[in-house]
């Protein structure tokens, strides 16, 4: 059963740089078929995408995130990555990373996600 | 970017009952959209994909349809655990994004 999992600082001050892992388990993530994607919810709101990245080079990020925003994976560790630089309050939420499959069209498999919240 | 749009925004529901949420998007999509349940302080969970497509271990009461821009998600006879948000999503292009969700909540 493929598992994904968090991990990274759950608190930050404004300005710095948010760095979170996925770590993928039960799976390779050195898998072609696959896209590996980051997706956050503020507290009492909606879901919204970030970014994402396939084979190993290919990324796609949110338009209103991608002057901050950088994924990458790591096969040797079954990892990928979350940078996003330049945290305010308003990228205070609980980060998800997931499995797109499908022709990474949907996100089959998540993670249990990580609340990173940005206070001075 | 698409904006999906749902409605309604919540819904309140008896067990048994039958729900359904639809889901707009402002240009046409074909069928690539999917349909997730999040519970409180859990992950979404994928529904449907590709419009129609049961997720496996998915209860058959949960079905979708639709394409273009207009679809629907519906919950046949409404359980217990069905209690939850719905969102949609769009697959046909990047940026991914999603509906703004819809509470499914007891009567």
């Amino acid at each position: 059963q493929l598992q994904l999992q968090e991990s990274g600082p759950g608190l930050l001050k404004p300005s710095e740089t948010l760095s979170l892992t996925c770590t993928v388990s039960g799976g390779s993530i050195n898998n072609n078929t696959y896209y590996w994607g980051w997706i956050r919810q503020p507290p009492g709101k909606g879901l919204e995408w970030i970014g994402s990245i396939y084979n190993s080079g290919s990324t796609y990020y949110s338009p209103s995130l991608k002057s901050r925003v950088t994924i990458s994976v790591d096969t040797s560790k079954n990892q990928f990555s979350l940078k996003l630089s330049s945290v305010t309050a308003a990228d205070t939420a609980v980060y998800f990373c997931a499995r797109q499959g499908d022709g990474g069209k949907s996100f089959d498999y998540w993670g249990q996600g990580t609340l990173v919240t940005v206070s001075s | 970017d698409i904006q999906m749009t749902q409605s309604p925004s919540s819904v309140s529901a008896s067990v048994g009952d039958r729900v359904t949420i639809t889901c707009r998007a402002s240009q046409g999509i074909s069928s690539w959209l999917a349909w997730y349940q999040q519970k409180p302080g859990k992950a979404p969970k994928l529904l449907i994909y590709s419009a129609s497509s049961l997720q496996s271990g998915v209860p058959s009461r949960f079905s979708g349809s639709g394409s273009g821009t207009d679809f629907t998600l519906t919950i046949s006879s409404l359980q217990p655990e069905d209690f939850a948000t719905y969102y949609c999503q769009q697959a046909n292009s990047f940026p991914r994004t999603f509906g703004q969700g819809t509470k499914v909540e007891i009567k």
